[in-house]
């Protein structure tokens, strides 16, 4: 089982829709959680962080985080065509020797005028 | 200005020879990790380093090496025991370990 899992997609979405993009986590330590966008050819860059259960909006986009399933997710509403990339979900948790942040392996979006 | 510098941007290596990629930050990050990304491919951890003068393979540590001299900088070192080298190599630092990492611009790596 993979640590963190995406659908690698593409997922196509028409402009000024919401654009929904999923990612599970195996280690149940694990207690912070990122999603990064990176364009082709550029390196990441981060959007949201989440390290508490519920929801967290930051403009256009809100992050949601499950500890209990597992589960953290990406909303991107009024998508844009400057929206497609890949979106990498990205986790850590703390320890001596144990901390490390993995990724997923992205899920693309793609977003149609 | 405050950020994480990568170099070469692009960098050619002949068979059988060690080559260096260089991470500076200026951001007075803890920790700072080394990512591999093949075309298509998520990033997959390399080594990882909380504190200067410690570090930890990641999931990918054959054929790489690396130093945690000053807190500033992580060199990688790509050896000739790495038999598939060419790929981009992404270098990220965070305040702590467990907490928002940021990207420098990437090294793309071409044997030749």
């Amino acid at each position: 089982q993979k640590e963190v899992e995406q659908n690698s997609g593409p997922l196509s979405v028409p402009e000024g829709a919401i654009a929904s993009l999923n990612c599970t986590y195996s280690d149940r330590g694990s207690q912070s959680f990122f999603w990064y966008r990176q364009y082709s050819g550029k390196s990441p860059e981060l959007i949201m962080s989440i390290y508490s259960n519920g929801d967290k909006e930051d403009g256009r986009f809100t992050a949601q985080l499950n500890k209990a399933s597992q589960y953290v997710s990406l909303l991107i509403r009024d998508s844009q065509p400057s929206d497609s990339a890949t979106y990498l979900c990205a986790v850590s948790r703390l320890g001596y020797n144990t901390d490390k942040l993995i990724f997923g392996t992205g899920t693309r979006l793609q977003v149609f005028p | 200005d405050g950020g994480i510098t990568q170099s070469p941007k692009y960098l050619f290596r002949k068979e059988g020879q060690n080559v260096t990629l260089s991470c500076e930050q200026n951001l007075n990050h803890d920790a700072m990790y080394w990512y591999r990304q093949d075309p298509g491919q998520g990033l997959r951890l390399i080594y990882y380093s909380q504190i200067v003068n410690d570090f930890q393979k990641g999931d990918i540590a054959e054929g790489y090496s690396v130093s945690r001299e000053k807190k500033e900088s992580f060199p990688l070192t790509v050896t000739s025991a790495q038999k598939n080298p060419t790929a981009f190599y992404l270098c990220a630092s965070s305040p702590l370990a467990n907490t928002e990492a940021f990207f420098g611009q990437g090294t793309r790596l071409t044997v030749v």
